[in-house]
């Protein structure tokens, strides 16, 4: 399975937030990170571990490869309060998907 | 414009059943893997079935295995999900999503806003 940690995560604005991810097998770098607010769906911030998908700001960024994973974001803005899945796709079906990180802005 | 639109859900009662429907556009169907993926309330996400629009093959969680079946309609590009025997743990959000690259199935790039099933007596 997947593992997301710290399950809560409180930023200040403008302050750099960082998620991690751990996987229980290697996964090599398919690994995605969704954004999902309340009452949204999930939105796709980054895929391939590192990627960013379509029209999403350079301060969202993910690394990692294997086992462990992180996502960073930057400079913290009020929207960025939301809930954070990574979710692994090597061994696929069925992706499974971590226990999420809550973010909120202090 | 890719779109994906589910219908169908509502108040079922257990050992019930229920059809959900997904009808997309914008894309070319039979190039991509069509997933449904549900969210009980309060909780994560979890990936509940697939089929994959070129030749119709099908995908199961072991949560909904043997009691559900992912059906297309390639005349309309929708599919269809229907899950019979309901419990209460199958009470949630159920999204509709597609892969970004047709080539490596299961990174949901397209959401739909999703369709909410209550299995309550």
């Amino acid at each position: 399975g997947m593992t997301q940690f710290p399950p809560t995560l409180s930023v200040s604005p403008g302050e750099r937030a960082t998620l991690s991810c751990r996987a229980d097998q290697g996964i090599g770098s398919n690994l995605a990170w969704y954004q999902q607010k309340p009452g949204q769906a999930p939105r796709l911030l980054i895929y391939a571990a590192s990627t960013r998908a379509t029209g999403i700001p350079a301060r969202f960024s993910g690394s990692g490869s294997g086992t462990e994973f992180t996502l960073t974001i930057t400079g913290l803005q009020s929207e960025d309060s939301a809930v954070y899945y990574c979710q692994q796709y090597n061994h696929w079906p069925p992706g499974t998907f971590g226990q999420g990180t809550k973010v909120e802005i202090k | 414009e890719v779109q994906l639109v589910e219908s169908g859900g509502g108040q079922v009662q257990p050992g019930g059943s229920l059809r959900l429907s997904c009808a997309t556009s914008g894309f070319t169907f039979r190039d991509y893997v069509i997933h449904w993926v549900r969210q009980a309330p309060g909780k994560g996400l979890e990936w509940v079935s697939g089929l994959r629009g070129s030749d119709g093959r099908t995908y199961y969680a072991a949560s909904v295995k043997g009691r559900s079946i992912i059906s297309r309609d390639n005349s309309e590009d929708t599919v269809h999900l229907q899950i019979s025997r309901l419990t209460v743990d199958d009470t949630g959000v159920y999204y509709c999503a597609r892969d970004g690259n047709p080539y490596v199935p299961g990174c949901f790039q397209y959401w739909g806003q999703g369709a909410l099933v209550t299995v309550s007596s």
